[in-house]
């Protein structure tokens, strides 16, 4: 079945830096690539995804790149503010994600002021 | 995008008693999913249940300790049987629908926190 790994597991940047995580899947069939954002208590959000037909995304301070050759897949935040501060997760999907979600270990960001 | 409900929001329960976690959504949907969430871990799929047909459920998890029922399209739930210290988690349902991008996204309910004595 799918594996994906994620890192770092925890990060801290300064307010206004820039945020990177890293993600690699282990199944070349995956074609779905969301992101989650889990603040403390509360349910997992979608807050970007990426398809296997596209290299990259951005919706504002976020953007995702996808390599599909190396089957690795990343999430950028820029311009970091307090409230990005959560756990992200990464994930990996078949048939545009009408399948099963497999997701990563988790990211715990923390945006200093 | 989509309303998910689940009951209970949390439960203190003895050890090997059952619990069962309803999932409600507005929409009819074609597969429901159950993901567990140990605390400060990721989320792990436990199993799909799609109505009219038996649940499938991943490696590591069996019908018999996590029984899953799909009477309809906008209903499911999910029995922790025998439960010990170890079930101690937060229990999430989750469904594919079209998100406001118009493409598919996954939604979770607000999920079910579970402690075990």
């Amino acid at each position: 079945g799918e594996n994906v790994e994620q890192h770092p597991s925890t990060l801290s940047v300064q307010e206004g830096d820039s945020a990177v995580i890293k993600c690699t899947y282990s199944d070349s069939a995956s074609n779905y690539f969301p992101w989650y954002k889990q603040e403390l208590g509360k349910r997992p959000q979608l807050i970007i995804d990426i398809r296997s037909n596209v290299g990259e995304k951005k919706d504002q301070r976020i953007a995702v790149t996808l390599n599909k050759t190396a089957k690795h897949f990343s999430l950028h935040i820029t311009e970091t503010q307090p409230e990005d501060s959560a756990v992200y997760f990464c994930a990996a999907s078949k048939r545009g994600g009408y399948q099963k979600v497999t997701f990563g270990t988790g990211t715990k960001l923390q945006v200093i002021p | 995008s989509a309303v998910i409900s689940q009951k209970p929001s949390r439960d203190i329960c003895q050890r090997g008693t059952s619990l069962t976690i309803q999932c409600q959504v507005d929409s009819q949907v074609t597969m429901m999913f159950w993901y567990r969430q140990q605390p400060g871990q990721s989320l792990t799929l436990i199993a799909t249940a799609n109505q009219g047909s038996e649940a499938t459920y991943e490696s590591g998890f069996v019908i018999d300790k996590f029984p899953i029922s799909r009477p309809n399209l906008t209903f499911s739930t999910l029995t922790v049987s025998n439960m010990s210290p170890e079930d101690s988690s937060i229990y999430l349902c989750s469904v594919n629908l079209q998100g406001t991008s118009g493409s598919n996204e996954q939604f979770f309910g607000p999920g079910t926190r579970l402690t075990v004595l």
